[in-house]
């Protein structure tokens, strides 16, 4: 089945620790996206690519960084500038037409020890 | 940049028909999607409308105005497994863009 895969589902950090979340997915899609939730305030965007080898920051990339050396894959990496990154992080895919959905990951939810 | 506005939570019988609202201001606009979310899990796409008018998907219908910046989601029959997080989300109308930006959602409640 074609879907979007992140690892770990839970995931606890250590303070001033880094810390990669991983998201593949085999949809053939070009575009794929990293939202934060966090309760009462929606998905909030911290990285998009639109193609291999090129991303863009959202809203809240501060803390952040991320990699497209392959379609299938996109990771992002909570650094420990990150001041607060207990969160539910979610990653997403579509292809590159307006009028279709992105596509979303189970998530996965990090907690600071 | 742009403002999405929903109703932080609502609560509907079982059986009965309940409408999401959904507001929006913003610089350009390209298309509204509307997905669901069960905690802890996923959104999962339920509708998309780029025109005015209503997009009608079983139980499930979505409606736009575009000069009121303005849409509806219409639940009907509703069902307990419907309780869930309803997300409005908005597609800027920039070259190039493929990004929503999403309202806090709408937690909704369906009690027997």
């Amino acid at each position: 089945d074609g879907g979007i895969t992140q690892s770990p589902k839970y995931l606890f950090r250590k303070e001033g620790q880094n810390v990669t979340l991983s998201c593949e997915q085999n949809l053939n899609h070009d575009a794929m996206y990293w939202y934060r939730q966090d309760p009462g305030q929606g998905l909030r965007l911290i990285y998009y690519s639109q193609i291999v080898n090129d991303f863009q920051k959202g809203d809240i990339a501060e803390g952040y960084s991320v990699s497209r050396e392959k379609k299938e894959s996109f990771p992002l990496t909570v650094t420990s500038a990150q001041k607060n990154p207990t969160a539910f992080y979610l990653c997403a895919s579509s292809v590159p037409n307006r009028n279709q959905p992105q596509h979303f990951g189970d998530g996965t939810r990090l907690s600071i020890l | 940049g742009q403002n999405i506005d929903q109703p932080t939570e609502m609560t509907a019988t079982e059986g009965a028909i309940v409408q999401i609202n959904c507001t929006y201001q913003t610089s350009g606009f390209n298309g509204l999607f509307w997905y669901q979310q069960h905690a802890g899990e996923a959104p999962t796409f339920l509708s998309y409308n780029v025109l005015d008018g209503l997009e009608e998907k079983g139980r499930f219908s979505s409606f736009l105005s575009r000069s009121k910046g303005y849409s509806y989601l219409l639940l009907k029959e509703l069902q307990m497994k419907d309780s869930a997080s309803y997300l409005c989300a908005v597609r800027d109308s920039g070259a190039g863009s493929y990004q929503l930006t999403f309202g806090k959602g709408t937690k909704l409640s369906v009690i027997p």
